[in-house]
């Protein structure tokens, strides 16, 4: 399989714990991206790299959240002391090349925070 | 007003019918549409890709894009019951808010084709 490729499927936490996951994305591509999906709404953007920079972060990312992608290749995503409003579908995409290029995504991270 | 507006559904047809998926947008500076199918718990599959106004098909898809009147749209035809799924319209602009070209996507339309 040469997908997209996250890890855990599933995350189940405590409120205040702190968790994290991983993405591995499609070997030849150099752009990496998070995104967030609750339930009944579209993907929501957090953050991106091109290779191993972090070049972007949305206002969603709060400091409780740090993102890296060390030698521009997977990328891990973590959340420390965890909230209820946490709980959603962490989905991790890549692409190649510039703007504009279609994303590819995994089959995401479900993170229940009880 | 939401940057990108879709139907959330849901959308129920019978098995060979023609679907028609929409969005609109208020935002012309989207140059690059999309459109994702979604299966319940999997993460979104691109299904088309187009740049700008016009059409685009690839099988029982077609895509088209009107920008004069900021509205994309998916045809789906000869539905099969594996196309019930979420399908999410995305679009992406070279520079919207401060971000790089991010994709926006709207909330889906959930479908269902019934055999």
């Amino acid at each position: 399989d040469t997908g997209v490729s996250q890890n855990p499927r599933h995350k189940i936490t405590k409120r205040g714990q702190n968790v994290t996951f991983r993405c591995d994305p499609i070997s030849e591509h150099n752009r990496l991206y998070w995104y967030r999906q609750t339930l009944g709404q579209g993907p929501e953007f957090l953050t991106y790299f091109q290779n191993e920079a972090q070049l972007e972060k949305s206002r969603l990312l709060s400091d409780r959240f740090s993102a890296e992608r060390p030698k521009g290749s997977f990328s891990t995503l973590e959340i420390q002391r965890t909230e209820q409003g946490d709980s959603a579908m962490y989905l991790c995409a890549s692409s190649f090349g510039q703007w504009g290029s279609p994303l590819h995504f995994g089959n995401g991270t479900r993170l229940t925070v009880t | 007003q939401k940057e990108v507006e879709q139907d959330p559904g849901p959308l129920s047809v019978p098995e060979g019918a023609i679907v028609s998926l929409n969005c609109t947008y208020s935002n012309s500076a989207f140059q690059y549409f999309m459109w994702y199918r979604q299966y319940s718990r999997k993460g979104p599959e691109l299904l088309m890709y187009t740049y700008s106004s016009g059409n685009k098909e690839d099988g029982r898809f077609t895509a088209q894009v009107d920008k004069s009147s900021k509205y994309i749209s998916l045809f789906i035809r000869d539905s099969q019951p594996s196309d019930s799924a979420t399908y999410l319209c995305a679009m992406s602009a070279r520079s919207y808010g401060g971000s790089q070209g991010n994709l926006i996507f709207g909330k889906g339309t959930k479908l269902s084709v019934k055999p």
